[in-house]
C-alpha cells in the first residue's frame, strides 16, 4: 500500500518569514495530493490539493509543487501569520485510492 | 448548511460498555470514513464505505464495526470499550475517489 512521510515534525518561523513542509510517497499510483491544516481543538479543514498531471498549485499564500519523477510534494507558506500556526496533514492517494496520511507537522509561527 | 456531524462531542464511559458514535452527513457524498486520532498526531483509517450497504476495513478496525443502511449515516459501534479505546474519533465524507474527505468535528472518547 501507500506510505507517506512528512518532515518536519516541528517547525517554527517568524512572522512574515515561508514555512516548508514535505512529503515523499511510495506509490507511483498516487494521483491526488491533499493539505490539511488542523488548529488545536478542531477538525482537519482542506486547504490546497494537486492532481499529479499538475506540477505546482497556488491559493494566495499558500502553493504546492508536485515532482512525480521524485515522488515527493510540498507546502509553500509565505508571509506566514501567527493564524497560519497549527498541525499540517500531507497525503496521498495509492492504488487502492484510499488516502493516506503523514504523520503531520506542528507548525509555530513566532511573532 | 451542507455539514457532517457527530454526536456525542465528549463521552466518558467505563470498560466493558457497548458504546455507538453517530455520524450523519447532509454533503450528498457516497463516501464516508472513521479515523481515529490522538491530538494532533496522525490520523489512523478504521473503517470506510462506498456507499449504502457496502463497508470495509481499515488499520485499526478489528475492535470495532460500522453499518450503511442509509446513504447520510455512517455510525461506529465498539462492542466492548477498553481504555486503550480513548481517542478522538473523526467522521469523514468525500464525493468520490481520489478527492479531498470533509471532517465532522470529532468525537473525543474516554474510557475508564
Amino acid at each position: 500500500g501507500e506510505n507517506v512521510e512528512q518532515h518536519p515534525s516541528t517547525l517554527s518561523v517568524q512572522e512574515g518569514d515561508s514555512a516548508v513542509i514535505k512529503c515523499t510517497y511510495s506509490d507511483s499510483a498516487s494521483n491526488y495530493f491533499p493539505w490539511y491544516k488542523q488548529e488545536l481543538g478542531k477538525r482537519p479543514q482542506l486547504i490546497i490539493d494537486i492532481r499529479s498531471n499538475v506540477g505546482e498549485k497556488k491559493d494566495q499564500r499558500i502553493a504546492v509543487t508536485l515532482n512525480k519523477t521524485a515522488k515527493h510534494f510540498s507546502l509553500h507558506i509565505t508571509e506566514t501569520q501567527p493564524e497560519d500556526s497549527a498541525v499540517y496533514f500531507c497525503a496521498g492517494t495509492g492504488s487502492a485510492r484510499q488516502l493516506t496520511f503523514g504523520s503531520g507537522t506542528q507548525l509555530t509561527v513566532l511573532p | 448548511e451542507a455539514d457532517i456531524y457527530q454526536t456525542p462531542r465528549y463521552l466518558v464511559i467505563g470498560t466493558g460498555k457497548k458504546i455507538t458514535l453517530e455520524c450523519s452527513q447532509t454533503m450528498g457524498h457516497d463516501k464516508m470514513y472513521w479515523y481515529q486520532q490522538d491530538p494532533g498526531m496522525e490520523l489512523h483509517l478504521i473503517h470506510y464505505s462506498y456507499g449504502v450497504n457496502s463497508t470495509e476495513k481499515g488499520d485499526l478496525s478489528s475492535e470495532s464495526t460500522v453499518s450503511r443502511i442509509r446513504t447520510e449515516h455512517f455510525p461506529l459501534t465498539l462492542e466492548s470499550a477498553r481504555p486503550s479505546h480513548t481517542s478522538q474519533y473523526l467522521c469523514a465524507s468525500s464525493p468520490g475517489p481520489a478527492t479531498g474527505l470533509f471532517f465532522g468535528s470529532g468525537t473525543q472518547l474516554s474510557v475508564l
